[in-house]
């Protein structure tokens, strides 16, 4: 069956531009996180979506830093004026029941370079 | 504040070798989980572990879950370039099951 997938698979933005990046979870799954990770390093949360449930956004490092999941399917996370900070790779992540042990299925990734 | 420290941060070893990574916390997880991620890929779920004291065994690697339930470890036996990669611990904390706090990381590398 299909995985998560992400798009793009890379991104090379300018200093102060906006981005969009897409995540399509896995089909059923009702909860869907993003996390960054810089440099090949641990992951740091970011934003949770479960079912029609307010979004827990305590990871999100700024107020330039959005998301948003639509029909409780696919998920946009929104970066504006993007910063050189910014730079790390965007992972997004699905899992089927936030009462299990929340194992979670993970998409390839968007490379984000900020220029 | 990191609440989950994995050691060590790097290791190199020769096909064949024994090793252990741990991942250390001074909090309680309810359940804990370890990935494997390699480059340009997200990680890939290993085992959980949810018992204190617990043992997994998932052909040469070894999991076990602190009596406390605050660290854990990987040990993996005689060693192949196809375990190479980024290993991730991931605790759920009781009371937030839906968020998982990631560990550092330990970058693996076998070589032939």
């Amino acid at each position: 069956g299909a995985g998560v997938s992400q798009s793009p698979s890379n991104k090379v933005t300018e200093k102060g531009k906006d981005v969009e990046l897409r995540c399509d979870p896995i089909s059923g799954h009702t909860a869907l996180y993003w996390y960054r990770q810089s440099l090949g390093q641990g992951l740091e949360f970011l934003i949770y979506f479960q079912g029609n449930s307010a979004p827990d956004k305590s990871g999100l490092p700024s107020d330039r830093f959005s998301a948003e999941r639509t029909g409780g399917s696919v998920s946009t996370l929104t970066i504006q004026r993007t910063q050189q900070e910014d730079s790390a790779v965007y992972l997004c992540a699905s899992s089927l029941d936030r009462n299990s042990y929340n194992e979670q299925f993970f998409g390839p990734g968007t490379r984000l370079t900020v220029l | 504040t990191q609440l989950l420290e994995q050691s060590p941060q790097f290791l190199s070893i020769q096909e064949g070798e024994n090793l252990t990574v741990y991942c250390n916390s001074s909090s309680v997880f309810s359940s804990l989980q370890w990935y494997r991620q390699e480059p340009g890929e997200g990680p890939v779920l290993l085992v959980t572990v949810v018992t204190g004291g617990e043992v997994k065994k998932l052909k040469r690697l070894t999991f076990q879950f602190g009596d406390a339930r605050k660290d854990s470890s990987l040990h993996i036996t005689a060693a192949q370039p196809g375990d190479t990669g980024l290993y991730l611990c991931a605790g759920a904390r009781t009371g937030t099951a839906s968020k998982l706090t990631f560990g550092t990381g330990t970058r693996l590398q076998v070589t032939l």
